[in-house]
């Protein structure tokens, strides 16, 4: 079973322009969630998206958003950007997330986002 | 506010020298707490979940226990290739997960 897919791995972008990361479940895998990681901050949950729908949000500006479509794959999008959002973002799938049951997420190799 | 403290930040172990690590947690209401394993340029890789106070769980030469506080994952007689981030998250009644800033663990020959 493929696990779960992020493109691209690098990216290098400029203060001021957006960015799209895009992401691709395990097959079977309904619940997507997003997660920004830094040496400073560790892993930030920024969302989560079960059947196109936002299920939850983490505390993270609204130039930070995303989306899902009806084969579960997911992008984030992040508009004018900031030094401070360099970092690795990270995907990662589950069969259905939150409630009733508490799976385990799977998680992607991430986007190394840098912005200069 | 849910907080999630991992200690310590670092640990340099030899080969076969077991050592726990500790996740302190304070949660409103705690669903789930897992372990995690990160390797350099990779993703989290799932280990276990914990549920309750007094669970335990195995995998190889890692065992994970848990209390109302905190968590310890203990490794027993550790090789180099357990060398990696251990990261612990709790997932508190409003299902958003709160990862702890992880332990490093060496495992030198």
């Amino acid at each position: 079973k493929a696990g779960v897919t992020q493109t691209p791995r690098y990216l290098i972008k400029t203060r001021g322009q957006q960015v799209t990361l895009s992401c691709s479940p395990i097959s079977g895998h309904r619940s997507v969630s997003w997660y920004q990681q830094t040496p400073g901050q560790g892993l930030q949950f920024l969302f989560e998206y079960f059947s196109e729908t936002q299920r939850n949000k983490g505390n993270f500006p609204g130039r930070f958003s995303g989306r899902q479509f009806s084969n579960s794959r997911s992008e984030m999008n992040v508009s004018t950007l900031e030094l401070g959002d360099s970092a690795l973002y990270l995907c990662a799938s589950s069969p259905t997330g939150g409630p009733p049951y508490n799976s385990p997420l799977h998680f992607g190799n991430g986007t190394r986002l840098t912005v200069t | 506010e849910d907080q999630v403290t991992q200690s310590p930040e670092a640990l340099r172990l030899q080969e076969g020298e077991s050592s726990s690590l500790n996740c302190s947690y304070t949660v409103s209401g705690l669903r789930g707490l897992f372990w995690y394993r990160q390797d350099p340029g990779k993703g989290p890789e799932f280990l276990f979940t914990l549920y309750s106070a007094g669970e335990e769980k195995e995998k190889e030469r890692l065992k994970a226990t848990l209390t109302k506080k905190e968590s310890f994952l203990h490794i027993t007689a550790p090789k180099p290739e357990d060398s990696a981030t251990y990261l612990c998250a709790v997932q508190p009644n409003d299902y958003k997960l709160s990862f702890g800033a992880g332990t490093t663990v060496t495992v030198r020959a």
